[in-house]
C-alpha cells in the first residue's frame, strides 16, 4: 500500500492547518499511525504516535486522527508558530517487513 | 535521554561494501527494536530494516533484501548494518531509529551519510 500527502500546505501564525496522509488499500484504522517532524537540516522528530498519542515535550497544539471514511490520517497543528516550518511524514504498516512512510509535505508558515 | 551516534558513512564504490554502526545510550538498548531509515538527497524517507530487542528477528525492505544485514551486539549498545553489493540508488543519509515497536519508529539519531559513486 501507499500513504499519500499533499506535497505543501502553507498558513499563517496562528492559524491551524491540517494535513492529510491517505491509505491506499486496507483500512487506515487496521494498523497505527505515527508523524514526524524534521526541519531544514535536522533528522526527524516524532509527534504523534499511535493515530493520536503525543510524546512527553510536544506541545498540544500538535494533534493526530484518522478517519475511516476518507481512509486518511490527519495531523492537526493549531496556534502555528514560525518554529513549525518543516517537513512532516506520515508512517504506518501492514506487516512487519512492510513499514511505509508518506512522501512528506512541506508545511510553510508564511 | 535518547542519544543515537551513527558512524562509518563515506564515499564507496558501485558493487563494493560499507558497514554502519550506532552506538545508543539513556536508554535500556536491549529493550528495543532498532531501525534503519534511509533518506535520499532532497527525497523522503524510506525503511530500511529492523530487528528485534534480543536480535533474533529481522526484517528488510524489498529494495535491500539480500545485499544489507542488520544486527546488533547488546553488551556494546550498538546495532550494525552491514551494506553489500551497493548501488547508486543506495546514496542517501542512513538514520538509526529506536523503536517504538518492530513497525514503529520513535527516536533518531542525527545520521550517517553514504554516497555510492564511481
Amino acid at each position: 500500500f501507499m500513504l499519500t500527502q499533499p506535497h505543501s500546505v502553507s498558513e499563517s501564525p496562528g492559524k491551524t492547518v491540517t494535513i492529510t496522509c491517505t491509505r491506499s488499500s486496507g483500512s487506515i484504522a487496521d494498523n497505527y499511525v505515527q508523524w514526524y517532524q524534521q526541519r531544514p537540516g535536522s533528522s526527524p522528530t516524532s509527534v504523534i504516535f499511535e493515530d493520536s498519542e503525543r510524546p512527553s515535550g510536544v506541545p498540544d497544539r500538535f494533534s493526530g486522527s484518522i478517519d475511516t471514511s476518507s481512509n486518511s490520517a490527519s495531523l492537526t497543528i493549531s496556534g502555528l508558530r514560525t518554529e513549525d516550518e518543516a517537513d512532516y511524514y506520515c508512517q504506518s504498516y501492514d506487516t512487519v517487513n512492510h513499514v511505509v512512510f508518506g512522501g512528506g509535505t512541506k508545511l510553510t508558515v508564511l | 535521554q535518547v542519544h543515537l551516534v551513527e558512524s562509518g558513512g563515506g564515499v564507496v564504490q558501485p558493487g563494493r561494501s560499507l558497514r554502519l554502526s550506532c552506538a545508543a545510550s539513556g536508554f535500556t538498548f536491549s529493550s528495543f527494536a532498532m531501525h534503519w531509515v534511509r533518506q535520499s538527497p532532497g527525497k523522503g524517507l524510506e525503511w530500511v530494516a529492523v530487528i528485534s530487542y534480543e536480535g533474533r528477528d529481522d526484517y528488510y525492505a524489498d529494495s535491500v533484501k539480500g545485499r544489507f544485514v542488520i544486527s546488533r551486539d547488546n553488551s556494546k549498545n550498538t546495532v550494525y548494518l552491514q551494506m553489500n553489493s551497493l548501488r547508486p540508488e543506495d546514496t542517501a543519509m542512513y538514520y538509526c531509529v529506536k523503536g517504538l515497536s518492530m513497525v514503529q519508529a520513535d527516536s533518531w539519531g542525527q545520521g550517517t551519510l553514504v554516497t555510492v559513486s564511481s
